[in-house]
């Protein structure tokens, strides 16, 4: 499965908010009635950290700025209002299929 | 607190081999099914290998089948691959992380919900 995000990169101002779309090549809907589709932020020189799970769900701890969406191969993630902690890379990911991860969208602040 | 360590990486000649340990704590390490994650120096995330609670399941990706094997012992709380026949594009930082799941079948279908610190792999002559 590809998993394709774009932007590739972002500059927001803080406080403005920023919105991340990742499609797959194919429906990461289970027959279990659960989509395999998550978000990751990797912080400048961190290891990557859990957001969302499931397409909407927050991961413990994660502020409520964030928010995903989508269903079926189109997926997105919102920031509501960025913060100079948001900046790095952000990455979705699937896991229906092993595991792939999107190319990444680096979001820097103006 | 959950807490993953990873270690063994090292600066290595083509067609070389190493094995990574990742140090597992903070949770009950036989419950959970763990993965391995690279990433090349200034590039994305790549999904390299899983294996289920028990070590009975393992999947790869199709670059590294036949030259990595993922195992496990419960009994050390400690995850490894064993890496050989490296290559230049092997050249990364290798991530373990925690799944959500005991059970993998055909995949895990799960989160990497934590992740160790990373261990940088360099194949070179």
């Amino acid at each position: 499965i590809v998993m394709t995000q774009t932007p590739l990169s972002l500059s927001v101002t803080p406080g403005q908010p920023a919105s991340i779309s990742c499609k797959s090549s194919q429906s990461l809907l289970l027959s279990d009635g659960k989509t395999y589709l998550y978000w990751y932020l990797q912080k400048p020189g961190q290891s990557p950290q859990l957001l969302i799970y499931e397409v909407s769900n927050r991961f413990s701890g994660v502020p409520e700025r964030f928010s995903g969406s989508g269903s079926g191969t189109d997926f997105t993630l919102k920031i509501s209002r960025v913060e100079a902690e948001d900046v790095g890379v952000y990455y979705c990911m699937q896991s229906i299929q092993l595991h792939t991860f999107g190319q990444g969208t680096k979001l820097e602040i103006k | 607190e959950v807490q993953l360590v990873e270690s063994g990486g090292v600066l290595v000649q083509p067609g070389g081999s190493l094995r990574l340990s990742c140090a597992a704590s903070g949770f009950t390490f036989n419950s959970y099914a763990m993965s391995w994650v690279r990433q090349a120096p200034g590039k994305g995330l790549e999904w390299v290998s899983d294996i289920s609670a028990t070590g009975s399941s393992t999947y790869y990706t199709d670059s590294v089948k036949g030259r990595f094997t993922i195992s496990r012992d419960n009994s050390k709380n400690t995850l490894y691959l064993q890496v050989n026949s490296l290559r230049a594009e092997d050249t990364a930082v290798y991530y373990c992380a925690k799944t959500t799941t005991r059970y993998c079948s055909g995949s895990c279908y799960a989160p990497l919900d934590y992740w160790g610190q990373g261990t940088l792999v360099t194949v070179s002559s």
